[in-house]
């Protein structure tokens, strides 16, 4: 079976700060890698998305991941980031491209952003 | 991108009646929809899949016949949690994918808060 593990619950950064979120998948097959970002009472906005090539994706809002098929991990990085990225971020894994399977989502970490 | 919208954001219902919750495709067709639930600070737990035309198929432990779906159209499924008790409570996503020249990608709809009360 499929799962996602975020080992973070709750992160803390500074404005300005670089931010890198964790998240390691057990996945049977080649693994769609997916991660989200949740404002509060809000639905899910893609981020970015890993197929196949480049193990390095660059996603929308500054965001990046990069595949590490060897650890397993699809870890989420920004350089620098701001008062508005603050909110809930969930790492999934699906056996197709766009979720057309549904999809497996990690517990997420709760972004925090300090002034 | 594609837009998927629930209606609606939120339902205050009393125990034992029942609580429709709608998920739209508005400009493409979605044969299949994905019906999610996220308690409070928790993660997304996939419910069912929603199969236009045929029955809908429901993950182990979830119960078809309190959480019914019917997905009448290509472009609406419908969630409706019958005799809702409080502990139906709950953060309800809907998602569609959609299929481009390229890939697939999932859409996911603003979400329903349920409170039973």
């Amino acid at each position: 079976a499929q799962s996602v593990t975020q080992p973070d619950i709750h992160i803390t950064v500074s404005e300005g700060a670089s931010l890198e979120l964790r998240c390691n998948y057990s996945y049977g097959a080649t693994p769609y890698l997916f991660w989200y970002v949740q404002s509060p009472g809000q639905g899910l906005q893609l981020l970015l998305k890993y197929f196949s090539g480049d193990t390095l994706v660059q996603g929308i809002k500054g965001f990046e991941a990069e595949f590490k098929r060897s650890q397993s991990s699809f870890n989420l990085r920004k350089p620098s980031v701001h008062w508005s990225d603050a909110a809930e971020y969930f790492c999934a894994v699906g056996s197709s491209g766009g979720g057309a399977d549904g999809l497996t989502f990690g517990k997420g970490t709760h972004l925090i952003i300090q002034p | 991108g594609a837009v998927v919208s629930q209606h609606p954001s939120w339902v205050i219902c009393k125990s034992g009646t029942s609580v429709k919750i709608e998920c739209r495709s508005l400009d493409f067709q979605a044969t299949t929809m994905f019906w999610y639930r996220q308690f409070p600070k928790q993660s997304l737990m996939l419910m069912a899949t929603s199969n236009e035309g045929s029955k809908a198929t429901y993950e182990q432990g979830v119960e078809k016949d309190k959480f019914l779906i019917n997905h009448a159209s290509l472009t609406l499924s419908t969630l409706t949690v019958t005799s809702a008790h409080p502990e139906d409570s709950s953060f309800y996503i809907c998602s569609a994918p959609k299929t481009g020249r390229l890939n697939t990608e999932a859409f996911f709809g603003q979400g329903t808060r349920l409170t039973v009360v």
